[in-house]
């Protein structure tokens, strides 16, 4: 059973960067049908989907915080991070890790996300 | 501003029926495969149904969904306690190139 825990601060300031790691635990980072993926969630609101990263440093951005976002993986310690930069209140969320499966089955294509870390909560305030 | 979009509440009594709407766009849930997220609360999401209708092992076969053109539904059937929850629809979004996700519909089991 693959495991995801997010750890990072839970306050920052605004206008500062914001950097979370999940560390990924009971399976490898470099399995071949994973992604990796942040999602993030305002109290009270959706899902955002924020980017993912294959294990080779693959990325691919949610555009509208394409200018922002940076992630990053290192294989070496099954981990892969979140650095978000000039940060809002707007920005205020659980954030998530998790894996985004994807291959092909009977049915065709199929993604989704599997495996989940609990979350943790970031808010951005002076 | 969610990209797909679901009725923010739904309710049902115990043992009922109830379906719940994901409405989308060509670029997404016209074109990709549909999943489906049960968030308890307190709790992360967990996948319930992914290509469009097919459950996960573990999930019951309470739960089916389908899809028809530019929408997709989730039915829940013998309503119980612990169906109360938020349920998330996503769908890959080719202009987007990623998935996009519904803002959520509250189920409420009276």
């Amino acid at each position: 059973q693959v495991e995801l825990q997010e750890a990072g601060p839970g306050l920052v300031k605004p206008s500062q960067t914001l950097s979370l790691t999940c560390t990924v635990s009971g399976g490898s980072i470099s399995g071949e049908s994973y992604f990796w993926s942040w999602i993030r969630q305002p109290a009270g609101r959706g899902l955002e989907w924020i980017g993912r990263i294959y294990s080779s440093g693959s990325t691919n951005y949610n555009p509208s915080l394409k200018s922002r976002v940076t992630i990053s993986v290192d294989t070496s310690k099954n981990q892969f991070s979140l650095k978000l930069s000039s940060v809002t209140a707007a920005d205020t969320a659980v954030y998530y890790c998790a894996s985004f499966k994807h291959g092909y089955d009977s049915s065709g294509y199929y993604w989704y996300f599997d495996f989940w870390g609990r979350g943790t909560l970031v808010t951005v305030s002076s | 501003q969610s990209v797909l979009t679901q009725p923010p509440s739904a309710s049902g009594n115990p043992g009922q029926r109830v379906t719940l709407s994901c409405s989308g766009s060509s670029s997404n849930i016209g074109s990709h495969p549909v999943n489906w997220y049960q968030q308890l609360p307190g709790t992360a999401p967990k996948l319930l149904i992914y290509n469009d209708n097919q459950r996960p092992s573990g999930v019951p076969d309470r739960c089916s969904a389908s899809k028809s053109d530019t929408s997709a539904s989730l039915t829940i059937s013998g309503l119980q306690s612990g169906d109360e929850a938020d349920y998330y629809c996503a769908a890959w979004d080719a202009s987007l190139n990623g998935p996009v996700f519904g803002g959520g519909t509250k189920l409420t089991v009276l």
